[in-house]
């Protein structure tokens, strides 16, 4: 089977970095994503690894490391608007993802 | 840009009742997948569709759902005989292929309550 364990919440300070860590169990392994979700609406695809490393969109980048079963999206210049649940998602048996928890992140200002 | 729509935004029905939950995918997309968010909890695959027929479900998709894609633009999901615990969030979503540089694209939900 597949697991996957991220924080359950997370707050931060407008304008500061934040990474939300997620670590996860499978046999198989084809990538790792992430989700955005805003008061319980349609998740919203962020970003996704398949190899090793950093990947960077804008103010949003996600890193993974397979050896570790590890990875973490890290949020930079932090506004209110990113105030929302996280969800890491497993692409592990197949290229379907299976969902985290969801952290949810807390931006103050 | 394109979106996922799904109807309705909220459904209520009485334990027992079927129930049809609808959703229009992006139009070229051609993986269809439906999953499922009890409140304040994880995101939980139901069922993937591709080529008109199921490539894939999970534990919980049982004998009680079933999937239909019965013209070239809507997806739906049934539930036949619904419990008091089939009450979450549903999402309908579609990908343009299957793969890492195929993210999936979610609706709005159905938000369905069994009293």
């Amino acid at each position: 089977g597949q697991s996957l364990e991220q924080p359950s919440e997370v707050t931060a300070v407008e304008g500061a970095i934040v990474q939300i860590n997620c670590t996860y169990q499978t046999s198989g392994f084809y990538g790792l994503s992430w989700y955005q979700q805003h008061d319980g609406g349609a998740p919203t695809f962020l970003s996704y690894n398949a190899l090793d490393g950093l990947e960077e969109t804008g103010r949003f980048s996600s890193f993974l490391s397979r050896s570790d079963s590890y990875g973490y999206l890290l949020l930079q210049e932090l506004q209110m608007k990113d105030s929302a649940s996280y969800f890491c998602a497993l692409s592990g048996g197949s290229y379907i993802p299976t969902f985290g928890r969801g952290t949810s992140l807390i931006v103050h200002p | 840009e394109p979106e996922v729509t799904q109807t309705p935004s909220h459904q209520v029905t009485q334990m027992g009742q079927e129930v049809i939950l609808r959703c229009v995918p992006i139009s070229n997309h051609l993986y269809f997948y439906w999953y499922r968010q009890i409140l304040g909890q994880k995101v939980e695959f139901l069922v993937s569709f591709y080529n008109n027929e199921i490539s894939e479900k999970s534990e919980i998709f049982d004998d009680q759902f079933s999937v239909e894609r019965p013209d070239g633009s809507n997806f739906t999901l049934k539930i036949r005989s619904t419990k008091l615990e089939d009450s979450a969030m549903y999402f309908c979503a579609s990908s343009e292929s299957e793969g890492d540089t195929s993210p999936l694209h979610f609706g709005n939900g159905t938000r369905l309550t069994v009293t």
